[in-house]
């Protein structure tokens, strides 16, 4: 099956601009995931939908980040002024409802994009 | 709140030899156990899993042990090969419908020829 697609997968940007991000993730998976990796961490979860839902965005700021995912499928991550700490790597993952996979509850990480904020 | 934590941000091991990457978890109501791989420039790629219910899952080289009692869990990898060198993260699911994963700080392990 083909792996969940993110583009861009570097993005240098001044701090004060906006950025977005674009995800597909692995066809009939109804959840996905967006991710932030700090430099020395673990990847947080900033937001998941189910179908085009939000679940869960306890962790998101939303004074600045927003996420849409419409028609289930496709989903985009903006940040709106990006700020210096907001350099990561951004993950888009997917799994079946549920996270339940072939092999347990793992599900699918992208690439990522490495934003670098200036 | 660090709920799940590594707490050896590197370890270094010979061809071979065994390597053993520790995770410490605090929530008592996660019922999944997970190892992800992650080499330079690409995203976490699932390794091997272990529900609550449990205290071992073996897939070829790699075992994971579970010890509820400790809130602990191990990877072993043996023997230990090169191509192995990347970062660990451990995650632990919540229980429920959700999916939602809770991961570690990271171990590097780099595995010397």
């Amino acid at each position: 099956e083909a792996g969940v697609a993110q583009s861009p997968r570097y993005k240098i940007i001044e701090k004060r601009q906006s950025v977005a991000f674009w995800c597909n993730p692995i066809s009939g998976h109804a959840t996905l995931y967006w991710y932030q990796q700090i430099l020395g961490q673990g990847p947080k979860l900033l937001i998941q939908f189910q179908n085009n839902g939000v679940v869960d965005d306890s962790q998101l700021p939303k004074d600045r980040f927003s996420a849409e995912r419409l028609k289930g499928v496709d989903s985009t991550l903006k940040i709106q002024p990006a700020k210096l700490e907001d350099s990561a790597v951004y993950l888009c993952a997917s799994s079946p409802v549920g996270g339940q996979g072939r092999r347990g509850y793992g599900y699918t990480f992208g690439s990522g994009t490495r934003l670098t904020v200036v | 709140d660090q709920q799940v934590k590594q707490n050896s941000p590197s370890l270094s091991v010979q061809e071979g030899r065994i390597s053993i990457l520790n995770c410490d978890y605090t929530n008592s109501m996660f019922d999944y156990f997970l190892w992800y791989k992650k080499y330079p420039a690409e995203g976490p790629t699932f390794l091997i899993s272990i529900s609550s219910i449990k205290d071992k899952n073996e897939d070829g080289r790699f075992t994971v042990f579970l010890n509820k009692s400790a809130k602990h869990l191990s990877l072993h990898i043996v023997p230990s090969q090169p191509g192995d060198s990347a970062v660990y993260f451990c995650a632990a699911r919540f229980a429920g419908n959700t999916g939602k994963l809770i991961f570690g700080q990271g171990t590097t392990l780099q595995v010397k020829p």
